[in-house]
């Protein structure tokens, strides 16, 4: 598809369950934002990943949060245990460049997490 | 930690009305400052700024950064009500990371 592709777009899971979220990055975007956002609030820095690797991860909340990007394209967000408080949409964002603060990202539409 | 804070939270104007956002930050390493539009879940991009003073026009909208001050605003002129949306202000450093506000929402009455 010409858009980033994020699937599923909805999740309700239970309190203490596995969850992973997809992320399809528009091809040929090296670089790969994983965010996180509550109502009323911005999106929340999560991890990036320049390529395969993940350049800054600072955002992973705790240890339950991890990502990954093996072939650098389609990236997994992965959360065990997970809590009521993990509940929120998680955006994925693509972008071209190698420095991509230096250019515009393209957002998925988003996986709303609901954990009950 | 960086920080990126905008206002109003919240505006409400009738079709053609000027509306101004802004947007005021504190990163470290700044590299550029971008804002988008979001309607439903994806936001979608309006305009990236790196230089002071340099106006970014689009249609009816338009945008500046000072970079002394550290801040920037976002103009919208005529307003429509295609325009209610949430606007979203980032500010990327030269790690890569973005700081997002928490956005400021635009309604438009007709």
């Amino acid at each position: 598809g010409a858009g980033v592709s994020q699937t599923p777009s909805n999740k309700v899971t239970e309190k203490g369950k596995y969850v992973e979220l997809r992320c399809d990055p528009i091809s040929g975007h090296t670089a790969l934002y994983w965010y996180r956002q509550s109502l009323g609030q911005g999106p929340e820095f999560l991890i990036y990943f320049q390529g395969t690797g993940a350049a800054d991860d600072s955002g992973l909340p705790n240890d339950r949060f991890f990502a990954v990007r093996p072939e650098g394209s389609v990236s997994t967000l992965k959360i065990q245990r997970t809590e009521r408080g993990d509940s929120a949409v998680y955006l994925c964002a693509s972008s071209l460049l190698s420095k991509p603060t230096n250019t515009e990202a393209f957002f998925g539409q988003g996986t709303r997490l609901t954990v009950v | 930690e960086d920080k990126v804070v905008q206002s109003p939270l919240s505006l409400v104007v009738h079709e053609g009305d000027t509306v101004t956002l802004n947007c005021s930050y504190e990163v470290t390493n700044f590299r550029s400052l971008l804002w988008y539009k979001q309607e439903k879940k994806a936001p979608t991009f309006l305009f990236m700024l790196t230089s002071s003073g340099i106006e970014k026009k689009s249609g009816r909208l338009s945008s500046i950064l000072d970079k002394k001050e550290l801040f920037s605003i976002l103009n919208i002129t005529a307003t429509q009500t295609g325009d209610s949306a949430i606007y979203l202000c980032a500010v990327g450093t030269n790690a890569g990371k973005s700081t997002f506000g928490d956005g400021t929402t635009l309604t438009v009455k007709p």
